[in-house]
């Protein structure tokens, strides 16, 4: 089944305290995207990957960080988060062109 | 500021009505996405229309675009209680890069 997986769904933490959400697609698309929602803003774009080894930043991406080491992976990094990183996360991966995403079921993250 | 700004932000009526959401952008797009979001779960893709095209159609579903306004709608028809869910209209532009709007919620009255 063609899916985007992301893990974990749900964290509580505590600020300071480094933590990773892992994101991985199946469907061997190019392009991967890291987004957070928040009420009333919509989908913001924290990073994306257009390939392996190829990351850039969307709009919102600092307090972020990103890997693609390989084409099906692409983890969120939180080196050190604090409260106002307090949201719902979403991955999502497409193929180029005119081509819709695919998303996961999200991370819902607290720091405390 | 937002690319895509959907418009009402929410939408309320009965089972059977149809609903009319719309999404206005700034920039010159490729393509424009009509994304379903039910409640905090992932986005699920609804239709995609081209810049060159001008309407589209899937099942209950019918999606207009006016490049020359810069804006689109999405018209479901005969509307069910299961259609209750968050809308988001999504542009993507030559830079290929893709950006949502805030989202419409619509509940749809048993």
């Amino acid at each position: 089944e063609a899916q985007v997986t992301q893990n974990p769904r749900y964290l509580i933490t505590v600020t300071g305290k480094k933590l990773t959400v892992t994101c991985s697609q199946n469907m061997n698309h190019e392009y991967m995207s890291w987004y957070r929602q928040d009420p009333g803003l919509g989908l913001r774009q924290i990073y994306y990957s257009m390939n392996v080894e190829v990351t850039d930043k969307g709009d919102v991406p600092e307090g972020y960080k990103v890997s693609r080491k390989e084409k099906r992976n692409f983890p969120l990094i939180l080196e050190s988060p604090s409260p106002n990183q307090t949201s719902l996360y979403f991955c999502a991966s497409r193929n180029t062109g005119n081509q819709p995403q695919h998303f996961g079921d999200g991370t819902r993250l607290s720091i405390l | 500021s937002q690319q895509g700004e959907e418009d009402p932000q929410a939408l309320s009526i009965q089972e059977g009505e149809n609903a009319t959401m719309n999404c206005s952008y700034k920039t010159s797009i490729n393509n424009l996405q009509w994304y379903r979001q039910n409640s905090g779960r992932g986005l699920v893709h609804l239709i995609l229309i081209r810049s060159n095209e001008r309407e589209k159609h899937s099942g209950r579903l019918r999606v207009t675009l006016d490049t020359s306004k810069k804006s689109s709608s999405l018209l479901i028809t005969a509307s069910r209680a299961a259609d209750t869910a968050s809308y988001f209209c999504a542009t993507k532009t030559s830079y290929d890069k893709v950006i949502f709007g805030p989202g419409t919620s619509l509940s749809v009255i048993p």
